[in-house]
């Protein structure tokens, strides 16, 4: 079954301080996703990535960077981290192709003191 | 730019009871349409999709989407709903691209009084 796992499932934070999400799945899919969910705006895409070594900007990229070393690992980097990154991030791996669902993992709760 | 618009925030019903979820969306092209459940403290788990062809697909649990390209819909619908429906629902329209980008609405929180 396809299997999509986040590290840590939850992160407290200080503000300015770095903090990374690690995301691994083992379903062999090219695609993989950073979305942020909050209450009011639902999922929205932070960053993704088509394959090893790419990474593309989502609808709101500013203050993340992404980091794609191996089909299986994409994470996500907050270099300095505010309190407006408090949320629940969650990762995603799709194949290539619209019909093609995609597969979440179980979300990293992150709260940024 | 694709965008996905559920109108309701909340729906409640009681269990045994037949329900829909409505999913509008605005886009030009060749789309994928889908729908996405969540339970409470867990990632998204896919239910259904559509792309072409008969346009009511059916998914796990029972539940049934129908596409319509005259209202730009792609409601969801269950026809007797238990407690455990309840949850988070997201509707979902890709492009028909190879990158499968997906664009989420903001979904509508289903209760199920048993």
């Amino acid at each position: 079954e396809a299997a999509v796992t986040q590290s840590p499932r939850n992160k407290v934070a200080v503000t300015g301080g770095k903090v990374t999400l690690s995301c691994n799945q083992t379903n062999n899919h090219n695609n993989m996703y950073w979305y942020r969910q909050d209450t009011g705006h639902g999922l929205r895409l932070i960053h993704y990535s088509y394959g090893a070594g790419s990474t593309e900007k989502g609808d709101i990229p500013d203050g993340y960077k992404a980091s794609r070393p191996s089909q299986e690992n994409f994470s996500l980097i907050l270099e300095l981290a505010t309190p407006s990154q408090t949320s629940v991030y969650f990762c995603a791996s799709g194949g290539t192709g619209g019909a093609l669902e995609q597969y979440f993992g179980p979300g990293t709760r992150l709260t940024v003191l | 730019t694709q965008t996905v618009s559920q109108s309701d925030a909340h729906v409640t019903v009681f269990e045994g009871d037949s329900v829909e979820l409505r999913c509008n969306y605005s886009y030009g092209g060749s789309i994928y349409l889908s729908w996405y459940i969540q339970h409470h403290g867990r990632g998204l788990q896919f239910l259904l999709k559509y792309y072409s062809g008969n346009p009511v697909v059916q998914g796990v649990n029972g539940f049934e989407a129908e596409f319509s390209k005259s209202d730009s819909s792609f409601h969801l619908r269950k026809a007797s709903v238990h407690w455990s429906d309840s949850a988070v629902y997201f509707c979902a329209v890709s492009a028909n691209t190879g990158y499968q980008n997906f664009y989420f609405g903001k979904g509508t929180s289903l209760t199920v009084i048993p």
